[in-house]
């Protein structure tokens, strides 16, 4: 993979609504796709992977996210989120057969629910 | 008890100083790795270990010095740093080093260089 990118660098959204965040890649080559959440003062956890399949991928907490192969792209989608679910976003991508050193990870995307 | 340790949490050092940094994985993983995560940066994988064997050094400075004596343990030894290298560092472990699989973090060691 040669890069990911993450759109939107910070999200606010009201407690209960839906959220989508943004993810891009180009790559030459099959992909395999995470989303990672780092809650404050955490180290990074998997929520979600795209290895092969189903384009539409469940993942931890209620989220989930859609590989779309013409357009490069591997969003995130909650319907309705919580106060918990503040945190940041990390969006990361490999190509298949490859080593996990060559993963590429996008500049994060900070969601922050408001009440 | 979590999969991925790592001390200290926090470390404030001078420049001058020499200090490291411990990592351990009770999952019983065979590849470790350091990242670097820095304000409004993507993260930066510094070293990878498999099997105990340094596999990959992103062209990390020398002041950087990593040591895995076991496939459980992974050390970072810091000297003479500077205040940019000042940010989280976070310890890492995969069941092996292919692509595919999961990362599993440690919750990091916060350094400030003064």
């Amino acid at each position: 993979a040669q890069s990911v990118t993450q759109l939107d660098s910070q999200v606010p959204v009201f407690e209960e609504a839906p959220v989508e965040l943004r993810c891009n890649y180009s790559s030459s080559v099959s992909v395999y796709l995470f989303w990672y959440v780092q809650y404050p003062n955490q180290g990074l956890q998997l929520l979600l992977k795209y290895l092969s399949g189903s384009t539409l991928v469940k993942g931890i907490n209620g989220f989930e996210a859609e590989f779309n192969k013409s357009q490069t792209s591997f969003h995130l989608r909650k319907p309705s989120v919580h106060i918990s679910d503040t945190a940041e976003y990390f969006c990361a991508v490999s190509d298949q057969g490859s080593s996990a050193s060559k993963i590429i990870f996008g500049s994060g995307t900070r969601l922050s629910i408001r009440p | 008890e979590t999969g991925v340790t790592q001390t200290p949490r926090h470390l404030v050092m001078g420049m001058t100083n020499k200090k490291s940094l411990k990592c351990e994985q009770h999952l019983g993983h065979n590849a470790m790795y350091w990242y670097k995560q820095s304000a409004k940066k993507p993260l930066e994988l510094m070293f990878v270990y498999s099997l105990e064997e340094r596999v990959e050094n992103n062209s990390v400075p020398s002041r950087f010095s990593p040591e895995c004596p076991n496939s459980s343990h992974l050390f970072l030894h810091l000297h003479t740093l500077q205040p940019e290298d000042s940010a989280l560092y976070l310890c890492a472990s995969s069941p092996d080093a292919k692509s595919e699989n999961t990362i599993y973090f440690g919750e990091g060691s916060w350094l400030t260089v003064v």
